[in-house]
């Protein structure tokens, strides 16, 4: 299995530029999400879907969109790069129902915004 | 004040020392609980699941304590692959999970 994969693992953008960072998975999860590591911060939460064509915000999600048309694919958009978007960025998916569920996650993508 | 509280260490301990890490939650609506390992420059992967009645798995013992709104991580017989950064995590409804910064173990020969 290939579990979570996400493309690029590196990306350096100029500031304004607009990007998809690539995630699928074949776990047949339903629910998935986007988070985000900087250092000293941990991962924040900046989208999530329960499932195709559900998409809710996380506690960071400008500057950043989602879509979910299948169960496998979950993009993040960064619609125009700034500095501050410089991070780790972590797609998750997980099944939705009951606790205690385990979160997958995909290696990472290490964008630079210059 | 931060959902999910750790102390970042660097915790630096010999091998087969015994560590301890804690972590505090301020959200008394959360509904599960884990620790999860980091891997330098890797991805988050669940280390176990924690339950109001502690657990163990094999070196590894966990426990929550809801009153406190506490959970802790115990390690024993550390070896050099323990060497990584122990992430607490707690769920949400919806399995929305709030992570804590992370603690750094470090352990040397």
């Amino acid at each position: 299995n290939a579990g979570v994969t996400q493309t690029p693992k590196f990306q350096v953008l100029k500031t304004g530029q607009s990007m998809t960072l690539q995630c699928a998975q074949d776990m047949n999860h339903e629910y998935m999400s986007w988070y985000r590591q900087d250092p000293g911060m941990g991962l924040r939460l900046i989208h999530y879907s329960v499932g195709a064509g559900i998409t809710d915000q996380g506690e960071v999600p400008n500057g950043y969109n989602v879509s979910r048309s299948t169960t496998e694919d979950f993009p993040l958009r960064l619609l125009s790069a700034a500095p501050s978007q410089t991070s780790v960025y972590f797609c998750a998916s997980s099944y939705s129902i009951g606790m205690n569920t385990e979160a997958f996650f995909g290696q990472g993508t290490r964008l630079t915004v210059v | 004040r931060k959902e999910v509280e750790q102390d970042p260490g660097p915790f630096n301990v010999p091998e087969g020392a015994t560590v301890a890490f804690n972590c505090t939650y301020s959200n008394s609506a959360s509904q599960s609980f884990f620790w999860y390992r980091q891997d330098c420059r890797k991805e988050p992967k669940l280390l176990m699941s924690v339950y109001s009645s502690g657990n163990e798995d094999g070196r590894f013992t966990a426990q929550l304590n809801r009153a406190s709104q506490y959970i802790s991580l115990l390690i024993r017989d550390s070896k050099l692959s323990d060497s990584a950064t122990y992430l607490c995590v707690v769920g949400r409804e919806g399995n929305k999970l709030v992570f804590g910064a992370g603690t750094i173990l470090r352990v040397k020969s």
